[in-house]
């Protein structure tokens, strides 16, 4: 099993620009989220799925936009970036079980630079 | 929503000392309490987690603590290694609970930069 993975690796932008980033995953999770990444922040939550077809927003989500049209990938996409933006980008599943307390699998990350 | 405050933000230790991360959080609803390690460069990856009807669990070298009543957990790592030099981030959630709307989401704390010197 390959696990979580994540395309590009990096990536630079110049502002306006816009990409989209894919994350698969092939553990049938139902739960993915995105994340950001940036020095003495943490992780922060930007969109999360929690099946096929269904999004939501997390604590940073203006900006990005995501869809999870196939169970196995979740996309995020940036519009119009900005210099804000640069930041890396997780990617992580997780099972659903009701009442379960779930680890979350992460992918390698990519990379963004928006000059 | 939850807020997870954790420090201190970096810590540096000699080979064979002990460290101590220490993290708070606010949503008294929270009960599943992850630690993740993430080496320079590379994803993070759970070490150990806690789950809130339990006061402390150990798993070689790592263990963790949970005070419910003070809202507040810690990581110790004994024996360190240099191989242990990493970030690592503690977190929170409440968990994925029936009927509601928590699906497992986790607030992670601002990370803490342990370097252990040979």
């Amino acid at each position: 099993n390959a696990g979580v993975t994540q395309t590009p690796k990096f990536r630079v932008l110049k502002t306006g620009q816009s990409m989209t980033l894919l994350c698969a995953q092939d553990m049938n999770h139902e739960y993915m989220y995105w994340y950001r990444q940036d020095p003495g922040m943490g992780l922060r939550l930007i969109h999360y799925s929690v099946g096929e077809g269904t999004t939501a927003k997390g604590e940073v989500p203006d900006g990005y936009n995501v869809s999870r049209l196939k169970k196995q990938n979740f996309l995020l996409g940036l519009e119009s970036a900005a210099p804000s933006q640069t930041s890396v980008y997780f990617c992580a599943s997780s099972y659903s079980w009701v009442g379960s307390y779930n680890e979350q699998f992460f992918g390698p990350g990519t990379r963004l630079t928006v000059l | 929503g939850e807020n997870v405050e954790q420090h201190p933000s970096t810590l540096s230790v000699q080979e064979g000392d002990s460290a101590v991360i220490k993290c708070t959080y606010s949503d008294s609803a929270s009960n599943y309490f992850p630690w993740y390690k993430q080496e320079l460069g590379k994803r993070p990856q759970l070490i150990i987690d806690i789950r809130s009807n339990v006061g402390e669990k150990k798993d070689q070298r790592i263990a963790v603590t949970l005070n419910k009543t003070a809202k507040h957990f810690s990581l110790h790592i004994t024996e360190t290694q240099p191989e242990d030099s990493a970030v690592y981030f503690c977190a929170a959630s409440i968990g994925n609970n029936a009927g509601g709307t928590s699906y497992g989401k986790l607030t992670f704390g601002q990370g803490t930069i342990l370097t252990v010197h040979p």
